[in-house]
């Protein structure tokens, strides 16, 4: 079974700070991908970065980064110089290339303060 | 504009009482999924299709039913909705080409049996 574990609930971060979230995921595929969801208050579902597994180099997307350790495997999300607006929970989620089920961890909610 | 949507977005209804919520995008998508959100669980797929009249189950299907008729289309059906389908649902799709294509979620549609 492929499972996603987001070990944090919950995270406090003040603005314009540094925040790291930690994802790690159980899968014997070699072939996948992954991503970094954010749910605002709105409850609206956006894509925040994906990676691909085979790709060496972290996906960033502006002030998103990713930590990427396929041995680990281990996917984490760093938000830097954090906004009131990045307040929301972040799902860490993959697909694989057997599967068109994207599998889902628990998780973290962020709040920014100012 | 590109997107996904669902109505209702709130619904309160009572044990055994049939309902639908609808999904519909306006994207050509080929693919359409049903996820529901629970608390401590992140998102869980229900069903999935990959095109018109080509449907399967995922993680949760037990208690709902769905339908591709039409390519834009992806109705979730409770045919006797009880308590434990109390959840947030979400509709998804995306392009189809690959498994690895982003999935564009729509607003969520928040059910309560009572």
């Amino acid at each position: 079974a492929q499972t996603v574990t987001q070990s944090q609930p919950e995270m406090s971060v003040q603005e314009a700070e540094t925040v790291t979230l930690s994802c790690t995921y159980d899968t014997s595929e070699s072939n996948y991908y992954l991503f970094w969801y954010k749910q605002p208050p709105s409850r609206q579902m956006i894509l925040v970065i994906r990676q691909e597994a085979y790709k060496q180099q972290n996906a960033t997307e502006n002030r998103f980064s990713v930590n990427f350790q396929k041995a680990a495997k281990s996917f984490s999300l760093k938000i830097s110089d954090s906004q009131l607006g990045d307040t929301a929970m972040y799902f860490c989620a993959f697909i694989f290339a057997n599967d068109y089920k994207l599998s889902f961890g628990a998780g973290t909610t962020v709040t920014v303060r100012a | 504009e590109a997107q996904v949507t669902q109505n209702p977005r709130y619904l309160i209804t009572v044990t055994g009482k049939k309902l639908t919520v609808t999904c519909s995008q306006n994207m050509n998508h080929e693919y359409m999924s049903w996820y529901r959100q629970d608390p401590g669980l992140g998102l869980r797929q229900i069903y999935y299709s990959m095109n018109v009249e080509v449907t399967d189950k995922g993680d949760v299907p037990e208690g709902y039913k769905v339908s591709r008729k039409e390519k834009r289309n992806f109705p979730l059906i409770l045919e006797s909705p009880s308590p434990n389908q109390t959840s947030l649902y979400f509709c998804a799709s995306s392009s189809g080409d690959s498994y690895t294509d982003t999935q564009y979620f729509g607003p969520g549609t928040r059910l309560t049996v009572l």
